[in-house]
């Protein structure tokens, strides 16, 4: 059960693409199509931003989007605004148990 | 509206025992999965264990043997019985449930959270 592998830190400007990858293994990103990223602001519980790998629940902006290549899993926000500035995480079924990525700090400069 | 409320957290010893509990509205556990995940102070999420709808449970292979996951279908709740705590174990503790779907497997809803912390 080693978690995901994420970037620390990711940053970009205002109106610019961000791309943050989440790297497993072949019994957890590369077996299962059930990667979610979630989204969490200092003191704040998590919020799901993507499930399956590519699908955004009813609420999230089309900026964000997800994708899947092989171990690994990757999550594009695009046309960046203040308020996406979070910690991101990943997450992916492993045949229970599940697994999270180490997180990704995204700074919007 | 889904609500979940956690509660139950403290400080407590290492070697000491605590029962979280999650409290659910807007919807039946029962016929969801339902999981724990943490967060120690400054890290990352962790998932912790997951109940199935049919009452099957896995845990974590850092809290096997020591946090058991259960819950009280008529009272709606979740718990975590906590025992055998070391001071790794402090973090937030969060309870999410499980979107059932076909083809689907993600945590739709979180609580806030409740903090654990295990100190001499």
């Amino acid at each position: 059960q080693s978690a995901l592998t994420q970037p620390r830190s990711v940053s970009g400007s205002p109106g610019q693409s961000v791309t943050i990858s989440c790297t497993g293994t072949s019994s957890d990103v590369g077996d299962y199509n059930y990667v979610s990223w979630y989204q969490q602001h200092p003191g704040k519980a998590p919020n799901l931003m993507i499930h399956d790998v590519n699908k955004r629940p009813s609420g999230v902006p089309d900026r964000f989007s997800g994708s899947k290549s092989g171990n690994t899993a990757s999550l594009t926000i695009s046309g960046l605004q203040a308020e996406d500035e979070a910690d991101y995480y990943c997450c992916s079924y492993a045949g229970s148990p599940w697994v999270f990525g180490g997180g990704t700090k995204l700074t919007v400069l | 509206e889904v609500q979940l409320v956690e509660s139950g957290g403290g400080l407590v010893q290492p070697g000491g025992s605590l029962r979280l509990s999650c409290a659910a509205s807007g919807f039946t556990i029962s016929s969801h999965y339902m999981t724990w995940v943490r967060q120690a102070p400054g890290t990352g999420l962790e998932w912790v264990s997951v109940i199935y709808s049919g009452g099957s449970t896995y845990h974590a292979d850092s809290v096997k043997g020591r946090f058991i996951i259960s819950r009280d279908n008529s009272k709606n709740t979740l718990y975590l019985q906590l025992s055998s705590l070391r001071a790794e174990d402090t973090a937030v503790y969060y309870c999410a449930r499980g979107y059932t779907g076909s083809s689907s497997l993600y945590f739709d809803y979180w609580g806030q959270g409740t903090l654990v912390t295990v100190s001499s």
